[in-house]
């Protein structure tokens, strides 16, 4: 019953890097997302994914890159990571339907800090 | 596009005392509510939801919250709070209808006091 996870939890790395944060999440839930927490900003939605194969961007999708060649991944790579990408990111997950309301489960995050 | 303001970021208070955390949002069309706990170096926990019905929706850990359509506000309470209330709380809404993503208030820190 391992839920939603999220690899690594934590991360250094340096400016110009490439990075990637690893989430899965083990209910075969449809809806998987990827949000940035920042002081005074709350969450922000970086991209979502509503099925495999099917990806949009949300409110800060720059300097970001996700695919999802499988139901259960959603995987988050900073192609050249930057100092103003320094953040926890949150991976989530919902499932799908007719309501939209279900709720999101969050993974435990990953705070990045690019040097 | 929505958008949610949380009134204060920072709420002391005192162990057994009530407290009422404020969140209002601007939206073009109808709404789903929510408040999340985010407990140190852990992920959002749903606390509680309102989707339709009753305005007075009830969550976990005695939470409430109410919703008011005309002052577009979502305030959540608990009569009486605990050390282990202490804890980073956020609002967040998500249209009714279109993309499911949430925009989350930028939170409100619960620092219960013994």
């Amino acid at each position: 019953d391992a839920g939603i996870t999220q690899s690594p939890r934590y991360k250094i790395t340096e400016t110009g890097r490439q990075v990637t944060l690893m989430c899965h999440q083990t209910w075969s839930h449809s809806y998987m997302f990827w949000y940035r927490q920042d002081l005074g900003h709350g969450l922000r939605l970086i991209y979502y994914s509503a099925a495999a194969d099917i990806t949009d961007k949300g409110e800060v999708p720059d300097g970001y890159v996700v695919s999802r060649s499988k139901t259960e991944n959603f995987p988050l790579t900073l192609e050249s990571a930057t100092r103003s990408q320094t953040s926890v990111y949150f991976c989530a997950s919902a499932t799908s339907g007719r309501r939209l309301e279900e709720t999101q489960y969050f993974g435990p995050g990953t705070r990045l800090l690019v040097l | 596009a929505q958008s949610v303001t949380q009134l204060d970021s920072q709420v002391p208070v005192f162990e057994e005392a009530p407290v009422e955390l404020r969140c209002n949002y601007s939206s073009s069309v109808s709404v789903y509510l929510f408040w999340y706990v985010q407990y140190p170096n852990q992920g959002l926990q749903l606390l509680l939801k309102y989707l339709s019905g009753s305005t007075l929706v009830k969550g976990i850990n005695g939470f409430e919250a109410e919703f008011n359509k005309s002052q577009t506000s979502f305030h959540l309470r608990k009569p009486s709070v605990h050390i282990s209330d202490t804890a980073e709380y956020f609002c967040a809404v998500s249209a009714s209808t279109g993309r499911r993503a949430l925009t989350f208030g930028s939170g409100t820190r619960l620092q219960v006091q013994p």
